[in-house]
């Protein structure tokens, strides 16, 4: 994998469902992933940065893991809810230039 | 009080005129960036200064000129707009050692 990678590119659940997004990256020159949550007409906001392989973060009914061996992290939605709408970017850091290369993001629509 | 503000939020401009947008960060941040929503809506890295040196120069046209009085500020000046300039232009900041970005609240830039 030469970029940062995410699927599905949008997403349609009901309200209640839980689902979860992949974002795929380079493994070599790792240092952090990103999460972001992007609204619509607002700025992405940060979710959760992780450094370590097999790193787990939780906020509320978000969650995600880490696996920097294989390059790839997931995210998860528990209970999905309208206002969980949005567009989901995961970022590599790399380890030398210090630079965040963003996913094309993952638009989660949750239908009530 | 918002932690990282630009403006103008809209801009609309002719080609070939020269234009400014102003960022201002009051988190403290070492680090500040410009970053270019494509057509694909992907966010492309276009510069970071870090302690007022410039750390990260995308292949970006000399158009594009970043200026940063202090570590609070990092305006982004483009000379000579063209048609394909029209995007929307995201600033943010982060420390380094987290690279967590905040962003602003972006400026779509309209080339006629």
């Amino acid at each position: 994998i030469l970029n940062v990678e995410q699927s599905p590119q949008s997403l349609h659940v009901q309200e209640g469902d839980s689902t979860n997004f992949t974002c795929s990256f380079p493994s070599s020159n790792f240092y952090a992933l990103h999460w972001y949550r992007w609204e619509t007409a607002k700025s992405p906001e940060a979710l959760f940065v992780m450094t370590l392989n097999g790193d787990e973060k939780k906020k509320g009914r978000i969650s995600a893991t880490l696996n920097t061996k294989e390059g790839y992290s997931y995210l998860y939605i528990k209970g999905s809810q309208p206002e969980d709408s949005a567009t989901y970017l995961c970022a590599r850091l790399s380890g030398s230039a210090r630079q965040l290369t963003f996913g094309s993001g993952t638009q989660l629509t949750v239908l009530p | 009080d918002t932690a990282v503000s630009q403006t103008p939020k809209y801009l609309v401009t002719q080609m070939g005129n020269d234009k400014s947008i102003k960022c201002e960060q009051n988190l403290g941040h070492d680090t500040m960036y410009w970053y270019k929503q494509d057509s694909k809506k992907f966010l492309k890295i276009m510069f970071s200064y870090n302690n007022k040196e410039l750390i990260i120069n995308e292949t970006v046209p000399n158009r594009f000129s970043p200026k940063s009085p202090d570590k609070a500020h990092l305006n982004l000046h483009i000379n000579s707009l063209e048609l394909g300039d029209s995007a929307v232009y995201f600033c943010a900041s982060s420390q380094r050692g987290n690279e967590k970005l905040f962003f602003g609240s972006g400026t779509q830039l309209s080339v006629l």
